[in-house]
């Protein structure tokens, strides 16, 4: 079953606005990630917030991490056209101190950024 | 580098066929893992490897072979392909088992009729 769940499943915005997308879990988690797909190509790492951070920053990404209500956000400051994609979060649970690759994914969050 | 390498790209079966999916890394990751994504259901783990000669099925493993011979192979084998195997595939790797990233291939894209 799918450990993750992503609201808005789409999200439309036009360029220069900010685009905030949501993730939930259910199980402990190790770390969070969260993966950027543009159209038919593979996933590519964004950001890793591991479960002792509340927020980590990368360029123009914002990541916070609320382990008490299982949930993270990811939020994108001035978009730009290009940043249109899919996004998705994937959890590493936390078995025992150690997740073996089994990276879980949410369904994702189509962002569409107008010029 | 070229990171983790996907063939073929695109793969279209009939009913019944057996095929085999090729996943190569070569940056000596010890985890290797296999995907399918399907429209709305997000990315769903097949089968992963920890290291050569270890295996393990993930979420939706029915249908799917995998062996792990060598720290840089990790092929998915469809025995016997059925249209609700109709999805695209994902490989990845990561270099080991704790808080570290995944890199993904491009994906093969199979039809099966």
């Amino acid at each position: 079953s799918q450990q993750g769940e992503e609201d808005p499943q789409a999200l439309s915005i036009q360029e220069g606005e900010n685009a905030t997308m949501n993730c939930s879990y259910k199980t402990s988690i190790n770390n969070l990630q969260w993966y950027r797909q543009n159209s038919g190509r593979g996933l590519v790492h964004l950001i890793l917030i591991r479960s002792n951070e509340r927020e980590k920053h990368s360029g123009r990404l914002r990541v916070t991490l609320d382990t008490s209500k299982k949930s993270s956000s990811l939020l994108i400051t001035a978009s730009r056209a290009a940043d249109t994609a899919s996004y998705f979060c994937a959890t590493d649970a936390d078995a025992g101190g150690t997740s073996y690759g089994k990276l879980t994914f949410g369904q994702g969050t189509i962002l569409t950024v107008h010029p | 580098n070229a990171g983790v390498t996907q063939t073929p790209k695109f793969q279209v079966l009939k009913t019944g066929q057996s095929m085999t999916l090729q996943c190569a890394q070569d940056m000596n990751h010890e985890y290797m893992s296999w995907y399918r994504q399907d429209p709305g259901m997000g990315l769903r783990l097949i089968h992963y490897s920890v290291g050569a000669g270890i295996t393990d099925q993930g979420e939706v493993p029915n249908g799917y072979n995998v062996s792990r011979s060598t720290t840089e192979d990790f092929p998915l084998r469809l025995l016997s392909a059925a249209p609700s195997q109709t999805s695209v595939y994902f490989c990845a790797s990561r270099r080991t088992a704790n808080k570290n990233i995944q890199y993904f291939g491009a994906g093969t894209r199979l039809s099966v009729l």
